[in-house]
C-alpha cells in the first residue's frame, strides 16, 4: 500500500480489555492520519498527527488514545472507554503531491 | 459545517452503461476535491481530484464535473465494466501547512452487473 503498513489485518477485543493497533511508514511523511469506518458512515476522522510528539483529536477522539514517538510510526489504542469499537480502522499519511491521501490496508476490530 | 454529502448511497448500472455519483459540500474553505475507490477489506485508493477552478477533469472513463456556485462536484464513470464494482467516496480538502483534513461523503456502493 505505497510504503503504510498495517497490522494486524484482524484484532478481536475482550470487553473491558484495550488493544493497540499499528500504523507504521516508511515515505518519511510528517502527517498521518487514524479513520474509522463503519458501514453507510463513510470514515471519521479519530486522530491526526503533523509532526514528532504532536497530534490533535479528529471528530471522534473519545475512547481513543495515540503516540507520536518516531515518524514512521503512530499507534492508535481503543480503549476499555470505547464502547462501540467494533469498526474497520484506517492509517492513511498525507501524500502532499497530490493532496490527497494514502491509506492503510486496514485493521478490522471485533469485539468478542 | 465540514460535511460531505453524498448520494445515492448504492448504485445498479448495467455494463457499458453510465454511474454517476453526486456530492455537495457547504464549507468554502475546502481546497480540492478527491474521490476515492474502495474494494472489500481494503483501503481506499485515490482514484481521481479536482481543484475548485476547474469545472471538469477526466482520467480514462472517469470525469469529476465540478460546480463551485452550487457548491456540487459529481463523478461519472463512462462505460461501467463489472471491475469498477466498489464503494466510491467523494471528499473536500482542507489543507494546512503540511497537513491535508479530508471530509468524506457516507459513500456509494456500486454494482455493474455482467
Amino acid at each position: 500500500d505505497g510504503g503504510i503498513t498495517q497490522s494486524p489485518k484482524y484484532l478481536f477485543r475482550k470487553e473491558g480489555q484495550n488493544v493497540t493497533l499499528s500504523c507504521e511508514q516508511n515515505l518519511n511523511h510528517d502527517a498521518m492520519y487514524w479513520y474509522r469506518q463503519d458501514p453507510g458512515q463513510g470514515l471519521r476522522l479519530i486522530y491526526y498527527s503533523q509532526i514528532v510528539n504532536d497530534f490533535q483529536k479528529g471528530d471522534i477522539a473519545e475512547g481513543y488514545s495515540v503516540s507520536r514517538e518516531k515518524k514512521e510510526s503512530f499507534p492508535l489504542t481503543v480503549t476499555s472507554a470505547q464502547k462501540n469499537p467494533t469498526a474497520f480502522y484506517l492509517c492513511a499519511i498525507s501524500t502532499g503531491r497530490n493532496y490527497g491521501y494514502t491509506f492503510g490496508s486496514g485493521t478490522r476490530l471485533t469485539v468478542v | 459545517q465540514q460535511q460531505v454529502k453524498q448520494s445515492p448511497q448504492s448504485l445498479i448500472v448495467q455494463k457499458g452503461g453510465i454511474s454517476i455519483i453526486n456530492c455537495a459540500y457547504e464549507n468554502t474553505a475546502f481546497d480540492y476535491f478527491p474521490w476515492y475507490q474502495q474494494f472489500p477489506g481494503k483501503g481506499p485508493a485515490l482514484l481521481i481530484a479536482i481543484r475548485p477552478d476547474v469545472s471538469e477533469k477526466k482520467e480514462g472513463r472517469f470525469t469529476i464535473s465540478f460546480n463551485k456556485s452550487a457548491k456540487q462536484f459529481s463523478l461519472h464513470i463512462m462505460d461501467s465494466q463489472p471491475g469498477d464494482s466498489a464503494t466510491y467516496f467523494c471528499a473536500a480538502v482542507i489543507s494546512s501547512g503540511s497537513a491535508r483534513q479530508l471530509t468524506f461523503g457516507s459513500g456509494t456502493q456500486l454494482t455493474v452487473l455482467p
